[in-house]
């Protein structure tokens, strides 16, 4: 079956380092992975996108690596932000018109100033 | 930007009741619109997927005759939640889908807080 991990535990940082998150995909052949953050009580919010014929995504302070040899994206928020607390959730995208869009486990993200 | 409204936001009913949640697109249409539930510090699960015009495609162990998805028109999808019990509470979430070169970027709605007494 399609399994989406990311990291289960909780990633504590301090302010101003680089926060690496991991996703991990097996049974998928995702032609794009989405990166979002949700907020307590919130619904998610887009962040990214990477097709699978690109390596790496910038946006401002945030990186996404897309490796399909090793079923992972690397999702990375440099100079990081207490705001930047939040839990960031993955999701691999096969290809073709009625695309479902299912989530990771989350990883929460804790900035400490 | 896109905006996805979605109402109530919090709603508590009593057990055996029906709950309709809406989901609005405010400034595109969306063909497509995903339900979601999502328990306390768990992710989201992925209910159903809800094409306008066409019946629901609902995920393997959600009841279809309980979780009712209608997406009459492209900006409007509502999932009503019938005979509703305390098992049902939780966090429902919709979405609707904009393609970006092939790929569905979803925009959330609020979230609707159910709690069945």
């Amino acid at each position: 079956s399609q399994k989406i991990e990311q990291n289960s535990e909780a990633l504590n940082i301090q302010e101003g380092k680089t926060a690496t998150l991991t996703c991990n995909y097996t049974n998928y052949s995702p032609a794009y992975l989405q990166w979002y953050r949700q907020d307590p009580g919130r619904g998610p919010v887009f962040l990214l996108l990477i097709r699978e014929n690109e390596k790496e995504k910038r946006k401002e302070r945030l990186k996404v690596t897309f490796d399909t040899t090793l079923k992972q994206s690397l999702f990375h928020i440099t100079a990081s932000q207490p705001a930047d607390s939040a839990t960031y959730l993955c999701a691999p995208l096969e290809s073709g018109g009625y695309q479902k869009v299912t989530f990771g486990t989350g990883t929460k993200l804790q900035v400490i100033p | 930007g896109a905006v996805v409204s979605q109402h109530p936001s919090w709603v508590i009913c009593k057990s055996g009741t029906s709950v309709k949640i809406e989901c609005r697109s405010l400034d595109f249409q969306a063909t497509t619109m995903f339900w979601y539930r999502q328990f306390p510090k768990q992710s989201l699960m992925l209910m159903a997927t809800s094409n306008e015009g066409s019946k629901a495609t609902y995920e393997q162990g959600v009841e279809k005759d309980k979780f009712l998805i209608n997406h009459a028109s492209l900006t409007l999808s509502t999932l009503t939640v019938t005979s509703a019990h305390p098992e049902d509470s939780s966090f429902y979430i919709c979405s609707a889908a904009q393609g970006l070169s092939g790929a569905n970027v979803l925009t959330f709605g609020a979230g609707s807080r159910l709690t069945v007494l």
